[in-house]
């Protein structure tokens, strides 16, 4: 069974700094895009970045650019997301997401439960 | 930046059939794919590359995308479909994933 959980939430002053791990199990782990998803109080979805399978390839959204870095450890089994200079509108339930197949194109099919990620003084 | 537009809510009865649309500059030329997401819960993947569906959806969930409109389509709804629906598409000229607006979808 694919199982992804978050970790790492939490509350933060802003300009502050939070990493966010995500531990994967049940699956190949290193032959997978991996993603995180985020998903501020009473909004919708917003995909925050990608990273390929060798870690070769990453993208971000534009409003964490230069603010966030993805990263993985194939060994581990392991999804970060290291976040520096937070503002109050990324308070946000963070997603980690699997695709349905190993590239950047395709649905996400397994999602973690989330971290809540509170920016405020 | 890409954009996928949705209405912000749809209603239908009981048995009856919803379809959500998406809309998107030819969003037929890209391989869309649709959530469920209920209140408190992860998103859930219902339809993928257009019209796929993931072992466990029910096959009252349907998806087609051409032009500029991907719809997703439920049929002979029920209370239990009453949930926010995101299309979503990887927008390979930016190099970055992109969520629609959502819809929320509430039965009668």
């Amino acid at each position: 069974e694919v199982q992804l959980v978050e970790s790492g939430g939490g509350l933060v002053k802003p300009g502050g700094s939070l990493r966010l791990s995500c531990a994967a199990s049940g699956f190949s782990f290193s032959t997978f895009v991996m993603n995180w998803v985020r998903q501020a109080p009473g909004k919708g979805l917003e995909w925050v970045s990608s990273i390929s399978s060798s870690a070769t390839d990453i993208y971000y959204a534009d409003s964490v650019k230069g603010r966030f870095t993805i990263s993985r450890d194939n060994a581990k089994n392991s999804l970060y997301l290291q976040m520096h200079s937070l503002r109050a509108e990324d308070t946000a339930v963070y997603y980690c997401a699997r695709p349905v197949d190993y590239d950047f194109y395709n649905g996400f099919v397994s999602w973690g439960q989330g971290a809540l990620v509170t920016v405020s003084s | 930046s890409y954009v996928l537009t949705q209405p912000p809510s749809v209603s239908v009865a009981p048995g009856q059939t919803a379809r959500i649309p998406c809309g998107g500059e030819n969003i037929g030329s890209k391989s869309v794919h649709w959530y469920q997401q209920k209140p408190g819960q992860a998103p859930v993947l219902v339809v993928y590359e257009d019209s796929d569906r993931p072992s466990g959806i029910p096959e009252r969930f349907s998806g087609s995308n051409s032009g500029n409109t991907a719809t997703l389509t439920i049929s002979r709804v029920e209370a239990g479909d009453e949930a926010d629906y995101y299309c979503q598409v990887w927008d390979s000229s930016s190099d970055q994933c992109v969520f629609g607006t959502g819809t929320k979808v509430t039965v009668l």
